[in-house]
């Protein structure tokens, strides 16, 4: 099993769509987790972290299960500008340094 | 404003000619590291520093070298370069400050061609 992973997508949606994305992980000692977002042959940038309570940011929502080892991201009236591959990531956390990346989803919002 | 920077941006290098790739920051994050990312594929960790500490991933070729001179400045040198070294290179910093310690902050990449 991938440590994790991500539909690879391509998610295609009209605009003022919701879209969900999901995020599966395999090491159940994992603590911290984010969202980045990384335009074509540009850098990853932290979208937001992931808070076992749940979060939200504007538009945008993320969610933890910790027993299904689960995560997702929700974006409401999807922008074309959302337009971009999304990285699930996740880190031991505990002074651990190491962030582990999916492959990322990506999302095209057509006019 | 505090960032990661990363010259070149784009870089061209014969097979088997030594490159080296910068990485500069002025946000005083005592954690550097280097990715490798290929297309479609997730970032890969190369190596890190904590403060003058390197820390080697087990799988990262020996071809694939590492400086860090000062807390502002990191290098990376692949030896001899491969065409299956072609890829985006990334550096990342982050700090061990509260909560945000895994935040990584990236640079804009260097973008490796090997001919």
């Amino acid at each position: 099993r991938k440590e994790v992973e991500q539909d690879p997508g391509p998610f295609n949606v009209p605009e003022g769509a919701t879209v969900a994305f999901n995020c599966t992980y395999s090491n159940s000692a994992s603590q911290s987790f984010f969202w980045y977002r990384q335009d074509c042959r540009k850098e990853p940038k932290l979208l937001m972290s992931v808070y076992s309570s749940g979060n939200e940011d504007g538009r945008f929502t993320a969610q933890l299960n910790r027993a299904s080892q689960y995560i997702s991201l929700l974006i409401r009236d999807s922008k074309l500008s959302d337009s971009a591959t999304y990285l699930c990531v996740v880190s031991p956390g505990a002074g651990s340094y190491q962030l582990t990346f999916g492959k990322g989803t990506k999302l095209s919002v057509i006019p | 404003d505090a960032m990661v920077i990363q010259n070149p941006r784009y870089q061209v290098t014969q097979f088997g000619k030594p490159v080296t790739l910068s990485c500069s920051q002025t946000l005083n994050h005592n954690v550097m590291y280097w990715y490798q990312q290929k297309s479609s594929q997730a970032p890969k960790l190369l190596f890190h520093y904590y403060d003058k500490d390197f820390n080697n991933e087990a799988d990262t070729p020996d071809n694939f070298q590492s400086r860090r001179p000062n807390t502002s400045f990191c290098f990376l040198d692949i030896r001899s370069p491969g065409l299956g070294d072609a890829a985006m290179y990334l550096c990342a910093t982050s700090t061990n400050v509260g909560v945000w310690e895994e935040t990584q902050y990236f640079g804009p990449g260097t973008r490796l061609l090997v001919l």
